[in-house]
């Protein structure tokens, strides 16, 4: 079965530097989910998108932002990187036509700001 | 959201049947409970999820108290393989997960 793709799967970047992470969601899932992961921790939510809309938001940092574009697709934007931005980036997708929504998670995108 | 408590380790012979215990006391009717667990550094994967009734799919069982405020999450029959941080969440509708500590469950060979 088709899974929920991420790219790039490893990135390294400077402090005060760009990144784009992008995820495609399972076939017919229609909302997108980005979780941060920091080394030794639960993962946090960040924010969410439905039928290109933020749907719900977390503790996404002002320096980040995202979007869902037609094709159901979604690019996380960081900007002005700082070393604590190294984390693992989690995107997920669900189906939302109904409860209970259950999601299914990437295998991630590991960045690294040095 | 609900918060949940769970145990932060627990360890479980192979071949056996191992039980993870959540409580949620403040959950909400309409809220699920679901079950997701993380191999080292690979993404969540989603386990199981129950609303009021006991549910049982390939991978686990879920055991639902009649007051909803605990559950239960069963292995049957624990690998190697199911080493993993297992995180009960509670949550009722198509929003962002909020991850706890979890359980690190270690399977002993």
């Amino acid at each position: 079965a088709a899974g929920v793709i991420q790219s790039p799967r490893h990135l390294i970047k400077e402090k005060r530097e760009t990144a784009t992470l992008k995820c495609y969601p399972i076939p017919r899932h229609d909302t997108v989910y980005w979780y941060q992961q920091g080394p030794g921790q639960d993962p946090q939510f960040l924010i969410s998108f439905y039928e290109k809309m933020q749907s719900d938001k977390g503790s996404i940092p002002d320096r980040f932002s995202a979007q869902q574009f037609s094709d159901y697709h979604s690019e996380l934007n960081m900007s002005s990187l700082e070393l604590g931005d190294s984390a693992l980036y989690f995107c997920a997708s669900s189906y939302t036509r109904g409860a209970p929504y259950e999601q299914y998670f990437g295998p991630g995108t590991r960045l690294t700001v040095t | 959201d609900a918060k949940t408590t769970q145990p932060t380790s627990m360890d479980c012979a192979e071949g056996r049947a191992a039980n993870l215990p959540c409580n949620h006391s403040t959950i909400s009717g309409n809220e699920y409970v679901y079950w997701y667990r993380q191999i080292h550094s690979q993404g969540p994967q989603y386990i199981i999820h129950g609303l009021k009734n006991n549910e049982t799919n390939e991978m686990a069982s879920l055991i639902i108290t009649e007051d909803r405020k605990s559950s239960t999450l069963i292995l049957p029959h624990a690998t190697l393989r199911d080493t993993a941080v297992y995180y009960c969440i509670v949550g009722g509708g198509a929003d962002g997960l909020t991850f706890g500590k979890g359980t690190h469950l270690i399977i002993q060979p």
